[in-house]
């Protein structure tokens, strides 16, 4: 089983559509989780950076945790053809030896 | 403006050829990394650096080497031992190795 697994998409959908993106992880000892959105030929920027389970919010999107089943979400609501990316997971435990570790990311695509 | 830059954003090599990517970042982050992107195989670690004159190896470490002699710069040698160098190149940093971290704009390397 891999560390850290996320849908494979590709995910098409229309403006104005609320979009869900999951990843699962098996390691217990994740705490950091992050999203990433990645434009075509660029570096990833980071969206969403979160401690434990819970959700964040920061405009039109909500991070989400579940430690207890070992699954994270990003929610983006009234999606924008701006927002059509690839979005990575990424996770990592704590400490100096801890790592991050990414999903294989999804491309969404916000059809106008 | 603070970030990461890196350079040249795309590099073309002969096979045989050690080819020097640059990074440098202007954040005052301890932490450097550098990643390996290619398509459906989602971020993989390369090396890492916690601080000045001293880096760890990642995951594919094998046929690169990197120095850390500035906080700021953290140059990868891509050598011709590397058997598959063609790929997308990440630079990043963070304030100390369990935080998050940000991306450079990426370096696209091809090697024919």
């Amino acid at each position: 089983q891999k560390e850290v697994e996320q849908d494979p998409g590709p995910l098409s959908v229309p403006e104005g559509a609320i979009v869900s993106l999951n990843c699962t992880y098996s390691n217990s000892a994740f705490q950091y989780f992050m999203w990433y959105r990645q434009y075509s030929r660029k570096g990833p920027e980071l969206l969403m950076y979160t401690y434990s389970s819970g959700n964040k919010e920061d405009g039109r999107f909500t991070a989400q945790v579940d430690k207890s089943s070992k699954y994270i979400s990003l929610f983006i609501r009234d999606s924008q053809p701006s927002d059509s990316a690839t979005y990575l997971c990424a996770m990592s435990g704590s400490g100096a030896n801890s790592k991050l570790t990414f999903g294989k990311g999804i491309t969404l695509s916000v059809r106008p | 403006d603070g970030g990461i830059t890196q350079s040249p954003k795309y590099l073309f090599r002969k096979e045989g050829q050690n080819v020097t990517l640059s990074c440098e970042q202007n954040l005052n982050h301890d932490a450097m990394y550098w990643y390996r992107q290619d398509p459906g195989q989602g971020l993989r670690l390369i090396y890492y650096s916690q601080i000045v004159n001293d880096f760890q190896k990642g995951d594919i470490a094998e046929g690169y080497s990197v120095s850390r002699e500035k906080k700021e710069s953290f140059p990868l040698t891509v050598t011709s031992a590397q058997k598959n160098p063609t790929a997308f190149y990440l630079c990043a940093s963070s304030i100390a190795r369990e935080d998050e971290q940000y991306f450079g704009p990426g370096t696209r390397l091809t090697v024919t």
